[in-house]
């Protein structure tokens, strides 16, 4: 099937920072991605939708300049965490959508604010 | 490494009647989320099932964990339109801490 990698898996950062996680497409084409973001013990929220070359949407109550995303190619989205603080510490998972509507996932990425 | 294995893979069903999706687990499951997603958009988290035999409903579509936390199963009632789309069931992994795995997923196709 069909692979999406993230980048990196697991981050550290102190308070304050900015933090880029990459979302690729490996083998396909993927014109949608989607941001989520998962709190322990609880399901998958989705953040925005991203589609290439466009600016992304998204869901309400997701701060737009706190969770930067760029969707640069058909291979690449990015999230970018603008000024992290421990709330925003999480587990974020992304995931593309292939010409056939199949939605393929990403391993994810910890990111822990000190 | 924990599995989920969904079944059917997809199904075709007359507006109206009633269907239901299943979702086997290779391991005890702790968490068994059931998600949809219409055809080009995000997830939409359905609900979340995590004792053994509890049972939620949400409008018309109902979902079980059975009483050995191995398996779900999603029923939708008198089917609608609507109802079309993808449903995903994802449970926490027990590897790395939190982290959900999915099942392939079943596509829905409700005829008018």
């Amino acid at each position: 099937g069909a692979v999406v990698s993230q980048h990196p898996s697991r981050v550290i950062c102190k308070s304050g920072t900015s933090v880029k996680i990459e979302c690729r497409s490996l083998d396909f084409q993927a014109t949608t991605m989607f941001w989520y973001r998962q709190f322990p013990k609880q399901s998958l929220m989705l953040m925005a939708t991203s589609n290439e070359g466009s600016k992304a949407t998204y869901e309400q109550g997701v701060e737009k300049d706190k969770f930067l995303i760029n969707h640069a190619s058909l291979t690449l989205s990015t999230l970018t965490v603008t000024s992290a603080h421990p709330e925003d510490s999480s587990f974020y998972i992304c995931s593309a959508s292939s010409e056939y509507n199949e939605q393929f996932f990403g391993p994810g990425t910890r990111l822990t604010v000190l | 490494s924990q599995e989920l294995e969904q079944s059917p893979q997809s199904l075709i069903v007359q507006e109206g009647k009633n269907l239901t999706i299943n979702c086997t687990s290779s391991k005890t499951l702790y968490g068994l989320y059931w998600y949809k997603q219409k055809y080009g958009e995000g997830l939409i988290f359905l609900m979340m099932l995590q004792k053994g035999g509890e049972e939620k409903s949400h409008e018309k579509i109902t979902a079980k964990l059975d009483e050995k936390k191995q398996q779900s199963s999603l029923h939708i009632t008198a089917s609608q339109p609507s109802h079309a789309g993808i449903y995903l069931c994802g449970a926490d992994g027990l590897f790395g801490g939190f982290k959900t795995i999915f099942g392939a997923g079943t596509r829905l196709f409700v005829k008018a």
